[in-house]
C-alpha cells in the first residue's frame, strides 16, 4: 500500500500561530495530495505537489515534498477557528491512499 | 459547476438489511470512486470507475457489497446484507481522467447498522 500516514494525530493552536503537519509515504510517486475534511464542507482538495517540485504555496498554505525522504508536510500560516478541521495528504497509486488524517484545533 | 451529488444523506438500517447509496457525478468526469470512511480513520476505496468500467474493486467485499455505473454517469453502492462493522461514512468522488488528478467528493450517506 502506498498510504500515507499523517503526523501529528492531533494538533492544537490559537488563531494566529502557524500549524504544521506531516505526512510520510512508502514508495514512488508521482504526486502528493492534501485534503481537508471538516463538517460543514466535506473532503476538499486542497493542493497537489508533483514528485519534480519541491515546494508549493497556495494562500497560507505552504506544501514541500521530498521525495527522498518519501515525506511532505503542510504548513497553513496565520491559522484561523476556520481552519479547523482534519487533514489528509494522500498519494496516488493504483488508488488514492488516504493516511489517518491531523486533527486541528484552532481557538480563538 | 454543480458538485457531486448523493443520496440519501443519513440512512439508519438494521443488520442484515439492505442498503443502496446513489451517486451522481461531476459532469464530464470520468472516474467515479466509493470511499467507506470508518469514524476517526482516513477514507478507504471500494470501488473505482473509468467511464462504466471497473478499475479497481481490490477492497470491496464483494460477498455483501455491489456497485454499478452502467451507463457511465450515475453510479449505486448497494449492501445486502449489512452488518454492524459498516457503520461508516460512504463517501463518492469524481474525478476528471484519473486518479492522479484532484477529486471532488460529495457529502457522504452517514450509515449507522443497528
Amino acid at each position: 500500500s502506498q498510504q500515507g500516514e499523517e503526523d501529528p494525530q492531533a494538533l492544537s493552536i490559537q488563531e494566529g500561530e502557524n500549524a504544521t503537519m506531516n505526512c510520510s509515504y512508502k514508495t514512488s510517486i508521482n504526486n502528493l495530495q492534501w485534503y481537508r475534511q471538516n463538517s460543514g464542507r466535506g473532503l476538499v482538495h486542497l493542493i497537489l505537489i508533483r514528485s519534480n517540485e519541491r515546494e508549493k504555496h497556495s494562500g497560507r498554505l505552504r506544501v514541500t515534498l521530498d521525495t527522498s525522504k518519501k515525506s511532505s508536510s503542510l504548513l497553513i500560516t496565520a491559522s484561523r477557528a476556520a481552519d479547523t478541521a482534519s487533514y489528509f495528504c494522500a498519494t496516488p497509486g493504483y488508488a488514492l491512499n488516504f493516511g489517518k488524517g491531523t486533527s486541528l484545533l484552532v481557538t480563538p | 459547476e454543480a458538485g457531486v451529488a448523493q443520496s440519501p444523506r443519513y440512512k439508519i438500517i438494521e443488520k442484515r438489511q439492505s442498503v443502496a447509496f446513489w451517486c451522481n457525478p461531476i459532469s464530464g468526469h470520468a472516474t467515479l470512486y466509493w470511499y467507506q470512511q470508518i469514524l476517526g480513520q482516513g477514507p478507504k476505496l471500494l470501488i473505482q470507475f473509468q467511464n462504466n468500467g471497473v478499475v479497481d474493486d481490490s477492497q470491496l467485499p464483494k460477498d455483501r457489497f455491489s456497485a454499478e455505473r452502467l451507463k457511465g454517469v450515475d453510479s449505486t453502492l448497494k449492501i445486502q446484507p449489512a452488518k454492524l462493522e459498516d457503520s461508516a461514512v460512504y463517501l463518492c468522488a469524481s474525478s476528471l481522467i484519473g486518479d492522479s488528478d484532484e477529486q471532488f467528493f460529495g457529502p457522504g450517506t452517514r450509515l449507522t447498522v443497528l
